[in-house]
């Protein structure tokens, strides 16, 4: 079935550009997204990319996605205290009702 | 405002009790959801509903039930056949095609 896999744990200093890493399965995943998840809330949309598109940029998120290799970066720039959480990788089929969530990068900001 | 507002954010369940969780949007979204979040894992769909009064089962949907009998509303009961309930239950919402999904804020459900 499909997977989704991304590592555990970021830790950066403020200021500094933070890369999480995402890598899946599914050959026919037609959007991958980024969502952020702060301590006891639920999941803020980040941002998502379409299939047949390589880079997306939004203003100091830069997400890439490398479709041969099944790998999706995101790259947050100047990463601030305030960036601290959990980003989960998701990836859904064209029609977007079933997200396959990776397990979530814990990104730490050291000030 | 508009948004996805998930009700209580606490709660207790007894032993062999159901209990009823809200999920209320006014995004005049089409398709709701409903995910479990377990502590270092992702989320995992439950049931989801696509129109008004049709629902389908997710991935985990034993020991849950839903209804969708308005579009703004979109109820999940946990079960006492939901033998480890214990979890941060998370509603969904987006509009009909292919628009992203949008989350409330989550309810933590805890046996007592």
């Amino acid at each position: 079935g499909e997977d989704v896999e991304q590592s555990l744990f970021l830790s950066v200093r403020e200021g500094d550009s933070s890369v999480i890493n995402c890598t899946y399965t599914d050959s026919s995943s037609t959007y991958l997204y980024w969502y952020k998840q702060e301590p006891g809330a639920g999941l803020q949309l980040l941002t998502y990319i379409f299939s047949n598109m390589d880079m997306k940029q939004d203003q100091r998120l830069t997400v890439l996605l490398n479709k041969k290799d099944k790998h999706l970066s995101l790259r947050i720039a100047d990463t601030q205290t305030g960036d601290s959480a959990i980003y989960f990788c998701a990836e859904s089929g064209e029609y977007g009702n079933k997200l396959v969530f990776g397990a979530g990068t814990i990104l730490r900001v050291k000030s | 405002d508009g948004g996805i507002t998930q009700s209580p954010k606490y709660l207790f369940r007894k032993e062999g009790q159901n209990v009823t969780l809200s999920c209320e949007q006014n995004l005049n979204h089409d398709a709701m959801y409903w995910y479990r979040q377990d502590p270092g894992q992702g989320l995992r769909l439950i049931y989801y509903s696509q129109i008004v009064n049709d629902f389908q089962k997710g991935d985990i949907a034993e020991g849950y039930s839903v209804s969708r009998e308005k579009k703004e509303s979109f109820p999940l009961t946990v079960t006492s056949a939901q033998k480890n309930p214990t979890a941060f239950y998370l509603c969904a919402s987006r509009m009909g095609g292919r628009g992203p999904q949008h989350f409330g804020d989550g309810t933590r459900l805890s046996i007592l």
